[in-house]
């Protein structure tokens, strides 16, 4: 299974942009890339998924190199209720419909 | 109204006794999925069905038991055996591995 790494925690203040970089080394060919956001106490929300380049959409950006080997979710002009758990996962289809969710990235958005 | 529900939001376990979470889809999705969350931790695979009647380990499957004898329903079974319930339990549902949409999650609570 492809492991991915993310920093712990992030801190930002409203009206920023926040950058979150996943590392997935091992990332395989058939591999897709997905971001969830998680409040406290509720299931993750599903936010982007790409392959490659860029991918966006009404809430986030994602860029993912030419190597694959990394990617960042990008959140524009973020406020307060962006405060929440952001998990990366790579999607290994060699084991079926099994991901992995690491520990994530917790972002703290300020006023 | 599409979605994804679980049952109880709260469910309170004494010692010894089975207890079962319930979990229910309308989304028409093949792919169910149990997760287990601890505080300030990432999600672990419990167990995980892509078709009626057929299901598969996850990462901690120990101590729980599923079954998947109709499309819309994944119930999960904590067992005896399981020495530490106490924890955040997701269930997930999805057309394929790609995208899961989460339950809103059942706390159980050892008493």
């Amino acid at each position: 299974l492809a492991k991915t790494t993310q920093p712990i925690s992030m801190d930002s203040y409203e009206g920023q942009e926040v950058n979150i970089t996943c590392s997935h080394n091992n990332i395989a060919t058939n591999d897709y890339i997905t971001w969830y956001q998680q409040f406290p106490s509720q299931g993750p929300r599903f936010i982007i998924q790409g392959y490659k380049t860029k991918v966006t959409n009404e809430v986030a950006s994602l860029f993912i190199p030419a190597d694959r080997k990394s990617s960042t979710l990008s959140l524009p002009r973020v406020s307060l209720s962006d405060t929440a758990v952001y998990y990366c996962l790579v999607g290994d289809k060699a084991a079926g419909n099994k991901l992995t969710f690491g520990g994530g990235t917790r972002v703290l958005v300020k006023p | 109204d599409g979605g994804i529900t679980q049952s109880p939001k709260y469910l309170f376990r004494k010692e010894g006794q089975n207890v079962t979470l319930s979990c229910e889809q309308n989304l028409n999705h093949d792919a169910m999925y149990w997760y287990r969350q601890d505080p300030g931790q990432g999600l672990r695979l419990i167990y995980y069905s892509q078709i009626v009647n057929d299901f598969q380990k996850g990462d901690i499957a120990e101590g729980y038991s599923v079954s998947r004898e109709k499309k819309e329903s994944f119930p999960l079974t904590v067992t005896s055996a399981q020495k530490n319930p106490t924890a955040f339990y997701l269930c997930a549902s999805g057309k394929g591995w790609e995208t899961q949409y989460f339950g809103p999650g059942t706390r159980l609570l050892v008493l």
